[in-house]
């Protein structure tokens, strides 16, 4: 059974340092896998989708890496800023499902100090 | 942007009232999802539909049932509200058929069952 995880659950850090934040997966037989980004009380905003067959993916200051063989991925936020608080989450999108069902993690609450 | 909205932001129902979460995306997506958000539970698939018409149970499906008469439309129903529905329900839109597409989702409608 797939199980994400994320490591670690809160983070507080100065604003203007790199963070990262990792999810690791039990099985690596998925499709792809996505990272969100949720403020509190609202919806998730996607921020990365990595497919199987990638290693990374880029968008701004935020890079996703992909390591299947090992059940890894990392977030990376450049220069972290106040407006970059928030609960991050990552989802596995695994195989041998019908390819709809999505496990997320519980997240990784990031608060970032001015 | 691909734009999903849900009818209601906040919601307060009596217990066995009958609830309609509505949610509408305007990409044309062949795929929509209805989640459920606990704190320490995580997100949690009730349904999804590939297609008008079309459902699948997710993990959760008790106590709910669903609708998909339009491409863009999905509702979710809680036919007899009851407390332990209280909740955050997320709606989510996916374009096409293959299984590597990227989730959006909705704002997200805060339930309350008294």
């Amino acid at each position: 059974k797939q199980e994400v995880t994320q490591i670690p659950a809160a983070l507080s850090v100065p604003e203007g340092e790199n963070l990262v934040l990792n999810c690791s997966f039990t099985d690596s037989a998925i499709y792809n896998l996505q990272w969100f980004r949720q403020d509190p009380g609202k919806g998730l905003t996607s921020l990365l989708l990595i497919q199987s067959s990638q290693r990374e993916q880029t968008s701004g200051r935020l890079n996703a890496s992909l390591d299947k063989s090992s059940g890894r991925s990392t977030l990376y936020i450049a220069a972290s800023q106040p407006g970059d608080s928030a609960t991050y989450l990552c989802a596995v999108r695994p195989q041998g499902t019908g390819g709809f069902k999505t496990i997320f993690g519980a997240g990784t609450r990031l608060f970032v100090k001015a | 942007d691909v734009k999903v909205t849900q009818s209601s932001r906040y919601l307060v129902k009596r217990t066995g009232e009958k609830v309609f979460l509505e949610c509408v995306q305007d990409m044309d997506h062949e795929n929509m999802f209805w989640y459920r958000q606990d704190p320490g539970l995580g997100l949690r698939l009730i349904y999804f539909s590939y297609d008008v018409k079309m459902k699948e149970k997710g993990d959760i499906p008790e106590g709910y049932s669903v609708s998909r008469e339009k491409k863009e439309r999905f509702s979710l129903i809680l036919e007899s509200a009851s407390t332990n529905q209280t909740s955050m329900y997320l709606c989510a839109s996916s374009p096409g058929r293959t299984t590597s597409n990227e989730q959006f989702f909705g704002p997200g409608t805060r339930l309350t069952v008294l």
